[in-house]
């Protein structure tokens, strides 16, 4: 069956270290894998797209990975910062026009 | 640039009742894109709209409807409420350039709807 997943359980870091997320999916052959943040009683917010074709993506302290081999995406904070504290959701594009299939998140605690 | 607003965010009905949730995309955006967000399942995809066709659907039962207008905005329905419908509705606007599987999608607020 198809699968995307990710740690459920929250990962605490201390601030200034890196964060780094996982996703894993499975049975599924995505072009652009993206990641969303969410913050609690909000709608996700839009952090990066990487594509089949590109290894590796970055955006100011964030940095994505895509290894379609391993069928997974790791998502990296850097110099990470207590505002960093929010749910973070990884989702590909399955089925056609901007079906997203999200994973069920990772929550993420920067403690200062 | 505002963002999407979505009307209302909270809302309250029993099992049997029905509910319409509305949404307005990002001025220029063309596809609007609906979700459910539960706990146990997570964010679902139910539909998404572009000038004022479904152009994708997800594994929800027939309750759940919507529809676009000619101004883009687009509104979802759920008849026969059950208990279970209870969630934060998410829509999500995007560009809906022509041919492409993706955009990058802008999400409302949410509504969220209580059953009782």
């Amino acid at each position: 069956s198809q699968k995307i997943e990710q740690n459920s359980e929250a990962l605490n870091i201390q601030e200034g270290k890196t964060a780094t997320l996982t996703c894993n999916y499975t049975n599924y052959s995505p072009a652009y894998l993206q990641w969303y943040r969410q913050d609690p009683g909000r709608g996700p917010v839009f952090l990066l797209l990487i594509r089949e074709n590109e290894k590796e993506k970055r955006k100011e302290r964030l940095k994505v990975t895509f290894d379609t081999t391993l069928k997974q995406s790791l998502f990296h904070i850097t110099a990470s910062q207590p505002a960093d504290s929010a749910t973070y959701l990884c989702a590909l594009v399955s089925g056609g026009y901007n079906k997203l299939i999200f994973g069920a998140g990772t929550r993420l605690a920067v403690h200062p | 640039k505002a963002g999407v607003t979505q009307t209302p965010r909270y809302l309250i009905k029993t099992r049997g009742q029905q509910v319409t949730l509305s949404c307005s995309p990002i001025s220029g955006h063309r596809s609007v894109s609906w979700y459910q967000q539960t706990p146990g399942q997570g964010l679902q995809f139910l539909f998404e709209y572009f000038s004022e066709t479904q152009r994708n659907k997800g594994n929800f039962p027939g309750r759940f409807s919507g529809r676009q207008f000619s101004n883009s905005r687009s509104e979802m329905n759920v008849s026969t409420l059950e208990l279970g419908d209870s969630a934060l509705y998410l829509c999500a606007s995007s560009w809906g350039t022509s041919g492409s599987y993706t955009d990058t999608q802008y999400f409302g607020p949410g509504t969220r709807l209580t059953v009782l």
